[in-house]
């Protein structure tokens, strides 16, 4: 195991809600990514937190959006939700900076199903 | 263009025999890092092995090698005697830029490898 959990591991709702999904990083990590997959598909990059900050962005709407705390566990937030947000959302922590690795460790996943 | 190629959406392989799983890339950084992800059915992707672009040698952990050619821009993975639990979906992923800072991996599409008694 890695050490990174992410809640709720399953989860549906409707066109139009809202839905925040939660990730708690590896302990020592400072960064954390989220990914979306599809179906069939490999993990998408949706952003990067590094220190609270937003540390680069993928190809995704402003209706993407996520926290980090001051513990490096963060939060993916999505609105207006669309049957296309249907996938896999997978979290990975990482330490980057002094002693960085180059490994990023991955969570469970969030199955998203949106109706 | 694609970034990750791998070329092999599925492959067989018998228990206790090797397989290799093909991986091109693309990129004009001299900089970069090459990784072998493992993603079973239940979801978690599972780091299995990192070649650095200016490594001399080819990584190797455990039963996995990576063969990395940098001429022709490919990172093999190589798992030698197959088990029944390595049957998964195999992810390649590429890092551009110098290590040991922030960076945004590009994933392939994925092989799936099916282990047979």
């Amino acid at each position: 195991e890695t050490g990174v959990t992410q809640s709720p591991t399953h989860l549906i709702k409707t066109r139009g809600q809202q839905v925040t999904l939660r990730c708690s990083s590896q302990s020592g990590h400072n960064t954390v990514s989220w990914y979306q997959q599809a179906l069939g598909q490999g993990p998408q990059f949706i952003f990067q937190y590094y220190r609270e900050e937003e540390n680069g962005r993928g190809n995704f709407p402003p209706r993407f959006s996520g926290l980090q705390f001051p513990n490096y566990s963060s939060e993916l937030n999505v609105n207006a939700l669309e049957l296309d947000d249907s996938a896999l959302y997978l979290c990975a922590s990482s330490l980057v900076g002094r002693g960085s690795q180059e490994t990023q460790y991955f969570g469970p996943g969030t199955r998203l199903l949106v109706l | 263009a694609q970034k990750i190629t791998q070329t092999q959406p599925g492959m067989f392989v018998q228990e206790k025999e090797a397989v290799t799983l093909d991986c091109t890339y693309d990129t004009s950084d001299p900089s970069y890092g090459l990784f072998w992800y493992k993603q079973p059915s239940s979801g978690e992707m599972i780091f299995l092995i990192y070649q650095g672009s200016y490594d001399q040698q080819n990584a190797t952990e455990g039963r996995y090698s990576l063969n990395f050619q940098k001429a022709r821009k490919s990172a093999n993975l190589v798992i030698s005697a197959s088990q029944l639990g390595d049957s998964a979906m195999y992810f390649c992923a590429m890092r551009e830029g110098p290590s040991g800072g922030s960076y945004i991996p590009t994933f392939g599409r994925g092989t799936s490898l099916i282990v047979h008694p």
